[in-house]
């Protein structure tokens, strides 16, 4: 099976500009959630996706904002792009569900710079 | 917040064991202790959990106390491959999200 992949890989915006973030989970996950790792605050979890709706959302400002289409691929939106928001972006996928603990599979991640 | 407490960092013998600690005191009853590694500038890599039983697979080993408030990772054979930072996370079984907390975990150094 093809691992999780995100693109693009590098993104160079320049403060105030938006930007979308593609990720494609492994075939046959529906859960897919998106990470945020600076050298400041570290892993930090922005939302989740599960079957196009979002099940849980992190402590980030509303210009973050995210989706999910109907075969599991997940977009996420950064509007009016500060400096603080370089970072590495990272997609994770799981099986989901309720009631079984899965373990996520995460991709190689967005590095993105904000000038 | 993240329920874990690890140290900042570790060193280790290539071909030796590593053993890496994990401080979850507030654990409850139904959250699962689990292991994720990334290497520099990679995504996080699943290494292994479990609830209160010993675990292995072909990666690691996870030792859980009876009292369930600390574990171990062990790398059996270390290799410099394996330099990383580890992080040990708690979570729930079940529920409604595969929300992970992230700690600082433990940069463990591999050395020749």
């Amino acid at each position: 099976k093809a691992g999780v992949t995100q693109t693009p890989r590098y993104l160079i915006k320049t403060r105030g500009q938006q930007v979308t973030l593609s990720c494609s989970p492994i075939s046959g996950h529906r859960s897919v959630s998106w990470y945020q790792q600076t050298p400041g605050q570290g892993l930090q979890f922005l939302f989740e996706y599960f079957s196009e709706t979002q099940r849980n959302k992190g402590n980030f400002p509303g210009r973050f904002s995210g989706r999910q289409f109907s075969n599991s691929r997940s977009e996420m939106n950064v509007s009016t792009l500060e400096l603080g928001d370089s970072a590495l972006y990272l997609c994770a996928s799981s099986a989901g569900g309720q009631g079984l603990s899965y373990e996520q599979y995460f991709g190689p991640g967005t590095r993105l710079t904000v000038t | 917040d993240a329920k874990t407490t690890q140290p900042p960092s570790m060193d280790c013998a290539e071909g030796r064991a590593a053993n890496l600690p994990c401080n979850h005191s507030t654990i409850s009853g139904n959250e699962y202790v689990y292991w994720y590694r990334q290497i520099h500038s990679q995504g996080p890599q699943y290494i292994i959990h479990g609830l209160k039983n010993n675990e292995t697979n072909e990666m690691a080993s996870l030792i859980i106390t009876e009292d369930r408030k600390s574990s171990t990772l062990i790398l059996p054979h270390a290799t410099l491959r394996d330099t990383a930072v580890y992080y040990c996370i708690v979570r729930g079984y079940g529920g409604a999200t595969n929300k992970l907390i992230f700690g600082t975990g433990t940069l463990l150094a591999v050395q020749p």
